[in-house]
């Protein structure tokens, strides 16, 4: 398996623009979590999702951010209008508990977004 | 609310010695895991080590083992023969069974010396 795979890796855009980072996790996996890293926050899990469902978004840090999950094998994070504050690393990760696997997330490599 | 604290921001170690890193974790659940991620420069998060709580056994992989204190509610990690690869981030991590939320530490900087 691939892995989970995200996109871009890299994104730069300017203050008030939109930005879609892509996610696909990990085939079989059942739940998918949206995560930002920053120097003064260290790891936030922004989202999470079970069977395409949103379980809880109560760390989305505000109406800017929506996640979606349209099905098993992909899903959306998106910034609409980006502010500079919202420059982090992106991380997004997905795990199969229920299916006899440990309970651990498997990580993507990351989205590192520069709001300029 | 559960949460994870790691005491100790930076910790360097020489080159094949061994090195201690401390979690303490604030939970009333009685069933969950805890989890030891390493994020290298590259950045890319990656799985060192996993312990159920209801094992009393202390997990080991290879140069990786936990002590796992569960009254005291207390997760370290110990890194044997240290190597140079071993420099990175090191994450502490709380999961309760039910949610499958993680609740991550805010991290240890490892440096191998050379």
């Amino acid at each position: 398996d691939a892995g989970v795979i995200q996109s871009p890796r890299h994104e730069v855009t300017e203050m008030g623009q939109e930005v879609t980072l892509r996610c696909k996790p990990i085939s079989g996996h059942d739940y998918l979590f949206w995560y930002r890293q920053t120097m003064m926050r260290g790891l936030e899990l922004l989202i999470y999702f079970n069977n395409n469902v949103p379980i809880d978004d109560s760390g989305m840090p505000e109406d800017r951010f929506s996640a979606k999950m349209p099905n098993a094998s992909f899903s959306t994070l998106k910034i609409q209008p980006s502010e500079p504050r919202d420059s982090a690393v992106y991380f997004c990760a997905s795990s199969a508990p229920l299916a006899g696997a440990s309970y651990e997330q498997y990580f993507g490599p990351g989205t590192r977004l520069t709001v300029t | 609310a559960q949460t994870v604290t790691q005491s100790q921001p930076e910790m360097s170690v020489q080159e094949a010695e061994t090195v201690t890193l401390s979690c303490t974790y604030d939970t009333s659940e009685n069933n969950y895991y805890l989890f030891w991620y390493k994020q290298p420069p590259s950045r890319q998060m990656i799985l060192v080590i996993r312990q159920e709580a209801y094992k009393q056994q202390n997990a080991t992989e290879n140069r990786f083992s936990v002590n796992f204190q569960k009254a005291a509610k207390s997760f370290s990690l110990k890194i044997s023969d240290s190597q140079l690869g071993d420099t990175a981030m090191y994450f502490c991590a709380f999961m309760k069974i039910a949610g499958n939320q993680f609740y991550f530490g805010t991290g240890t900087s490892l440096t191998v010396i050379p």
